[in-house]
């Protein structure tokens, strides 16, 4: 049972284009949303995050969007860069108080110079 | 000033066999999570610490025990391998308290456990 899904398991964009990475969830009681980034061989790290109270946050070239009626997230990166080919996870939380993280598939970026 | 350590990096080893992966974590965080990454990429929570207190036990077949043996230590012990052992496993930390949900968890860069 995916709770979280990230339907494209992977995506190649144009270095200087948009990267747009899609997520969606079915567990209505998720309330906070965090982007992470993976390189081979190295652990996820952290890099954007979202609560359900808001409806987009953005950090320098990332900025999260929620859609909380559609149960949809997307990540987008302007301007797209070489280094930000990676996989990226999306994850949700269960609720105020929760540790937990429910982690998507990942969705592999490749950005071509 | 490697933030999660996690070791070893490669476990190769018989089906059969005992073995253990260490995690240590000098953020100062309370809070310290195993995850396995199976074939299929998911990576999903097995336990989580809090001061050396099991918090999150996720369902995990009992071949497996973690040990905290103190806040900046959490490491898992595994039983009689099996084939389907084989996967990445990620330790976690992240710190916990008023607001400390909506801290993000730091992972360390796995130990890729192999079954022969």
């Amino acid at each position: 049972d995916q709770q979280v899904k990230q339907n494209s398991p992977s995506l190649s964009v144009q270095e200087g284009r948009i990267s747009i990475l899609n997520c969606d969830y079915t567990n209505s009681m998720f309330d906070y949303f965090l982007w992470y980034k993976k390189y081979p061989a190295e652990g996820p790290t952290f890099l954007i995050s979202i609560s359900s109270i808001k409806d987009k946050n953005e950090d320098g070239r990332f900025t999260v969007f929620l859609n909380k009626s559609a149960k949809h997230l997307s990540l987008h990166i302007v301007p797209s860069q070489p280094g930000d080919s990676a996989v990226y996870f999306c994850a949700a939380r269960r609720g105020a108080g929760s540790y937990q993280l429910t982690f998507g598939k990942g969705t592999k970026l490749s950005v071509i110079p | 000033d490697t933030a999660v350590s996690q070791t070893p990096k490669y476990l190769v080893t018989q089906m059969g066999n005992d073995k253990s992966i260490k995690c240590e974590q000098n953020l100062g965080h309370d809070t310290m999570y195993w995850y396995k990454q199976d074939s299929k990429k998911f990576l999903k929570i097995m336990f989580s610490y809090n001061n050396k207190e099991l918090i999150i036990n996720e369902t995990v077949p009992n071949r497996f025990s973690p040990k905290s043996p103190d806040k900046a230590h959490l490491n898992l012990h595994i039983n009689s391998l099996e084939l389907g052992d084989s996967a990445v496993y990620f330790c976690a930390s992240s710190p916990m308290g008023r607001g400390a949900p909506n801290q993000p968890q730091h992972f360390g860069d796995g130990t890729r456990l192999s079954i022969l």
